[in-house]
């Protein structure tokens, strides 16, 4: 059973243009939100992150939107750069504990 | 600093043959976990360590795997008698202590393991 369900697979935009990813979760005692951003031959590292006592967090031109009644968040990264194009993850976890439940990933390719 | 080292970086096995993974934590991390990657799979959670506690086991998907953490450092992922379908990358991650939910995992770069 997927507990955080992550779409697109992959996604093609073009330079200058808003890339957009959404997942969407089950188990409501999720409290941590965070985006994982990986570039090939390498490990996934933190994007951003957010709590849903908030709605939106951005950072630079990466925004997480939060839809808490929905049970669902996306990553947008506006004025996509080719250096944009990896892998992104969203992720969910709970409590005190830090064990993370990874959605499927998001290959991204931003052309020129 | 240093970030999470991983070795080998590479490793090809034939089926039925052990392997064995190794972490380098972050120095003073206390929390340790291994990842499996999988082509269109996302990341499978398969063991979490976290200072003197007993690990949390609950990802590892057979008893052919296991883990250790010696000294609340260094750790080491064994898969016995592989098979094909233990084709994946390995990932480790640390991070400093547990927090609520506020500390970031660092991965290492991972060990992708192939299976003849």
């Amino acid at each position: 059973q997927q507990q955080v369900k992550q779409s697109p697979q992959s996604l093609i935009v073009q330079k200058g243009g808003i890339s957009i990813i959404n997942c969407a979760y089950e188990n409501t005692a999720f409290d941590y939100f965070p985006w994982y951003q990986q570039f090939p031959g390498k490990g996934p590292a933190l994007l951003i992150a957010i709590r849903p006592d908030v709605s939106e967090k951005k950072e630079g031109r990466f925004t997480i939107s939060f839809n808490k009644s929905a049970k669902q968040f996306s990553l947008h990264i506006m004025d996509s750069q080719p250096g944009d194009s990896a892998t992104y993850f969203c992720a969910a976890s709970s409590g005190g504990y830090q064990k993370v439940t990874f959605g499927i990933g998001t290959k991204l390719q931003v052309i020129p | 600093g240093a970030g999470v080292s991983q070795s080998p970086s590479n490793k090809v096995t034939e089926k039925g043959k052990d392997v064995e993974l190794r972490c380098d934590p972050i120095s003073g991390h206390t929390a340790l976990y291994w990842y499996r990657q999988s082509l269109g799979q996302g990341l499978e959670f398969l063991i979490y360590f976290q200072g003197n506690s007993a690990p949390d086991k609950s990802g590892l998907p057979s008893d052919r795997f296991s883990a250790e953490r010696t000294g609340g450092s260094v750790s080491t992922l064994t898969i016995q008698r592989t098979q094909q379908e233990d084709s994946a990358v390995y990932l480790c991650a640390s991070s400093h202590e547990r927090h609520p939910n506020t500390d970031t995992q660092y991965f290492g770069p991972g060990t992708r393991l192939t299976v003849l």
